[in-house]
Parts: C-alpha cells; sequence; structure tokens
C-alpha cells in the first residue's frame, strides 16, 4: 500500500519568514495530493490540493509543487504569519485495488513566532 | 455551509465496554471515511464507504471494530470490547468522490480506562 512520509516533524520560523514541509510517497499511482491543516483542538480542513497533471499551484501566501518522478510534493507558506501555526498534514490519494484511499502523513508541527 | 457532523464528541469508557460513535457526512457525499488519530500523529485510515459498500478495511482491527453505513447516508463505527490502546481522536471525514476535497468532522474523543 501507499506510504507517505513527511518532514519535518516540527518547524519553528520568524513572523514573516517562509516555511517549507515537504512529503515523498510510494505509489506511483497516487495522482491527487492534498494538504490539511489541524489547529489546536480542531479538525483538519483543506488548504490546498494538486493534481498529478500539473507540476505547481498556488493561493496567495500557500503554494505546493509536485514531483511525479520523484515522487515528492512540497507546500511553501510564505510571509508566515502567527495564525499560521497549526500542524500541517500532506496526503495521497492512491488506487487500493479498483478505489482509490486517502493516506496521510504524520504531520508538521509548524510554530510562527511573532 | 454543510459539514460532517459527529457525535459525541468525547466518551470515556473502561475497558472491555462496548462504545459506538456516529456520523452523518454532508448530503451527497458518496465516499465516507473513518479515521483514527492518536495525540501527535496523523489520521490513520481504518474504513472507507463507497455508499453502502465497505472498499477499504484493511486497517481495521476486525476483532473488535466494526461499521456500518446501511442506507449509504450516515455511519456507525462499533468497538467492542474497547482497549486501553483503544484512545484517540475518531474523525470522520466524507467527499463527492475519492478524488476530491474530504471534509472532517469534529471528531470524538475517546478515553479508556
Amino acid at each position: 500500500g501507499e506510504n507517505v512520509e513527511q518532514h519535518p516533524s516540527t518547524l519553528s520560523v520568524q513572523e514573516g519568514d517562509s516555511a517549507v514541509i515537504k512529503c515523498t510517497y510510494s505509489d506511483s499511482a497516487s495522482n491527487y495530493f492534498p494538504w490539511y491543516k489541524q489547529e489546536l483542538g480542531k479538525r483538519p480542513q483543506l488548504i490546498i490540493d494538486i493534481r498529478s497533471n500539473v507540476g505547481e499551484k498556488k493561493d496567495q501566501r500557500i503554494a505546493v509543487t509536485l514531483n511525479k518522478t520523484a515522487k515528492h510534493f512540497s507546500l511553501h507558506i510564505t510571509e508566515t504569519q502567527p495564525e499560521d501555526s497549526a500542524v500541517y498534514f500532506c496526503a495521497a490519494s492512491n488506487p487500493g485495488g479498483s478505489n482509490y484511499k486517502l493516506t496521510f502523513g504524520k504531520g508538521t508541527l509548524l510554530t510562527v513566532n511573532p | 455551509e454543510a459539514e460532517v457532523a459527529q457525535s459525541p464528541r468525547y466518551k470515556i469508557t473502561e475497558k472491555s465496554q462496548a462504545v459506538a460513535f456516529w456520523c452523518d457526512p454532508i448530503s451527497g457525499h458518496a465516499t465516507l471515511y473513518w479515521y483514527r488519530q492518536i495525540l501527535g500523529q496523523g489520521p490513520e485510515l481504518l474504513v472507507q464507504f463507497q455508499d453502502e459498500s465497505v472498499v477499504d478495511d484493511s486497517q481495521l482491527p476486525k476483532d473488535r471494530f466494526s461499521a456500518e453505513r446501511l442506507k449509504g447516508v450516515d455511519s456507525t463505527l462499533k468497538i467492542q470490547p474497547a482497549e486501553l490502546g483503544d484512545s484517540a481522536m475518531y474523525l470522520c471525514a466524507s467527499s463527492l468522490g475519492v478524488r476530491a476535497e474530504a471534509f472532517f468532522g469534529q471528531g470524538t474523543r475517546l478515553t479508556v480506562v
């Protein structure tokens, strides 16, 4: 089955700096890669996603890049703000038999220091 | 805005007891997931439904866990008997399809004592 590795497990940055979180996946058939943000005590919420037919997607201060050959994708947050502090999860959707399942990484705790 | 509803929000149970969680997905969402999230880790898929059919339960401990979605709408997840190691957040999510955005419920935090 699919294995998603996420690094780093914790990341601390100063307000205004950029943050990068990286994920690798094992199943070359995976073709949908969402990123979720989970604030303390709250549900995970989708912040951005990318499909395998594109290499990069941007939404304001957030961008995601995908390298299918290397089987890795990354989340980039620019001009970080204290409210960006949360746990971020990457995920990959891969076929399991005739169906797809969503496999998550272990998460990155991002702390933005004011 | 439509949300995935889960109940209860919190549950404390003694080991060896039975416990059940309920999830009502967003209307029209055919795909429903149950995830277990241990503190400090990512969600781990327990079972995935497409309408009323189980399409993946490879990570579900079937000797004690069961899940059903009889009419293809709401779903229940049951643990019997509960063990100390089952303490975790149980998250339900739903999506229009397997490669569409998954929306999560608030979760049920289970504590087994």
